[in-house]
């Protein structure tokens, strides 16, 4: 049973640059799933930002293209989401979730980002 | 983008009742190429993340009750939930994943009436 699990700051200050990680156990990153990243405003629904494959390809989201980065380490069988110049909009639990061709099947925990001063 | 919208926003049932909550897509997710639809369900409790119910518009992910049915065509999906029981209470989501960027409906409440 693969498991997700995120890390990273719970809270980032405006206009800073947000840097999430995605350990991955149970299964190794470099399968045929692509890996992907989901955040949740809170109190609202689900916003997809993107996914990474095992070759490294990435997919965006457009509305968030211009500051989305994503990445594989295989060495650590995780992957990581970098989005910059964050904003109180960019408050939210960002999951991440494994995608393999048909949704996504299994997610982490999630994470609570808050942008703040 | 395509738009995806679920309705009801919000479901009343009673214990035991059926359950149908209904998403349209702007436009088809039908890949002619293989006949299948790229349209999935989840169920999300407070304070948790997403679960995968359906994939393919109408496969059940293993381990999910029998209760739990997807179907529809095109552009106009369902979920229905035959016998509703207290711990399918949650927020249901539909989901499209034959384009980028993949798009979710805004979410139905399902609640005990």
């Amino acid at each position: 049973q693969v498991k997700l699990q995120e890390s990273g700051p719970g809270l980032v200050k405006p206009s800073g640059t947000l840097s999430l990680t995605c350990a991955v156990s149970g299964g190794s990153i470099s399968s045929t799933n692509w890996w992907s990243w989901v955040r949740q405003s809170p109190g609202k629904g689900l916003e997809w930002i993107g996914e990474v494959s095992p070759g490294g390809y990435n997919n965006y989201n457009p509305s968030l293209k211009r500051r989305v980065t994503m990445s594989l380490d295989k060495s650590q069988n995780q992957f990581s989401l970098t989005l910059t110049s964050m904003t109180a909009a960019d408050t939210a639990v960002y999951y991440c979730a494994r995608d393999p061709g048909f949704g996504h099947d299994s997610w982490g925990q999630g994470t609570l980002v808050t942008v703040s001063s | 983008d395509i738009v995806m919208t679920q309705s009801p926003d919000s479901l009343p049932v009673s214990l035991g009742e059926r359950a149908t909550i209904n998403c349209k897509s702007s436009q088809s997710v039908l890949n002619s190429a293989n006949s299948k639809h790229y349209l999935a369900w989840y169920q999300q409790k407070p304070g948790q993340a997403p679960k995968l119910l359906i994939y393919w518009a109408s496969t059940r992910e293993s381990g999910v009750p029998d209760r739990f049915s997807g179907s529809g065509s095109g552009t106009d999906f369902s979920l229905t939930i035959s016998s509703l029981q207290a711990e399918d209470v949650a927020i249901y989501y539909c989901q499209q994943y034959y384009s980028i960027p993949r798009t979710f409906g805004q979410g139905t409440k399902v609640e005990i009436k």
